[in-house]
């Protein structure tokens, strides 16, 4: 079992541009998540899916886009890339939304400059 | 509104030595609580939960945490630190009741606290 992978590990991008980020996960679980972290802030929801083809914005959705054609992955898109969106991206997933442990992905790193 | 403090940025702490991290919540109703740890470069991984039951509850890596009501606290301790067990630690809450399709299940995450044990 991979459990939950993420790629890229790392990214550097300009302003302006776009690209997705992937999450996948074997675990058959069906409510996943996308958090970004920055310095001293934890972590905040972006959005986050309850099952395939649902979907629902979390905290800080804007700037972002999610699909969830699948039980199995949970892209995040960034359209038009800012300094802002700087940060490390965590995607999780959990069996049982709030009952049950989360469980995280190694992260992207990701610069915009 | 919702919301967790750990109002320690970071815990200094001699190998041996109890350790405790503070986390306090404010939340209308019951809490589930969870405790979590994040190794440099890594995703955070589970250390414990309080669900209902028992206040003390024991977790993963010899960590346990207490649940107090009246003092809306759920500290992280540990009869004596190692160094391996430098990382940051993440409080999290979330409400115990779960509207399908709403956002009261998700986490609330607090800022971390880092850890860190001297030899």
């Amino acid at each position: 079992n991979a459990g939950v992978t993420q790629t890229p590990k790392f990214r550097i991008l300009k302003i302006g541009q776009s690209m997705t980020l992937q999450c996948t996960q074997d675990m058959n679980h069906n409510y996943m998540y996308w958090y970004r972290q920055d310095p001293g802030m934890g972590l905040k929801l972006i959005y986050y899916s309850v099952g395939a083809g649902i979907t629902d914005k979390g905290e800080v959705p804007n700037g972002y886009n999610v699909s969830r054609s699948t039980t199995e992955d949970f892209p995040l898109r960034l359209e038009l890339a800012a300094p802002s969106q700087t940060s490390v991206y965590f995607c999780a997933t959990s069996l049982i939304s709030g009952l049950g442990e989360q469980f995280f992905g190694p992260g992207t790193r990701l610069t915009v400059l | 509104a919702q919301s967790v403090a750990q109002p320690e940025d970071q815990v200094n702490v001699a190998e041996g030595n109890p350790l405790t991290v503070k986390c306090t919540y404010s939340v209308s109703g019951n809490p589930y609580l969870f405790w979590y740890v994040q190794y440099p470069n890594r995703g955070l991984q589970f250390l414990l939960k309080y669900i209902t039951g028992d206040n003390l509850v024991k977790g993963s890596y010899g960590f346990e945490a207490e649940f107090n009501k009246s003092q809306t606290s759920f500290h992280l301790k540990k009869p004596s630190a190692l160094v391996s067990d430098s990382a940051l630690y993440f409080c999290a809450v979330r409400l115990k009741k779960v509207n399908y399709g709403g956002s009261q299940g998700n986490l609330i995450f607090g800022k971390g606290t880092k850890l860190s044990v001297k030899p």
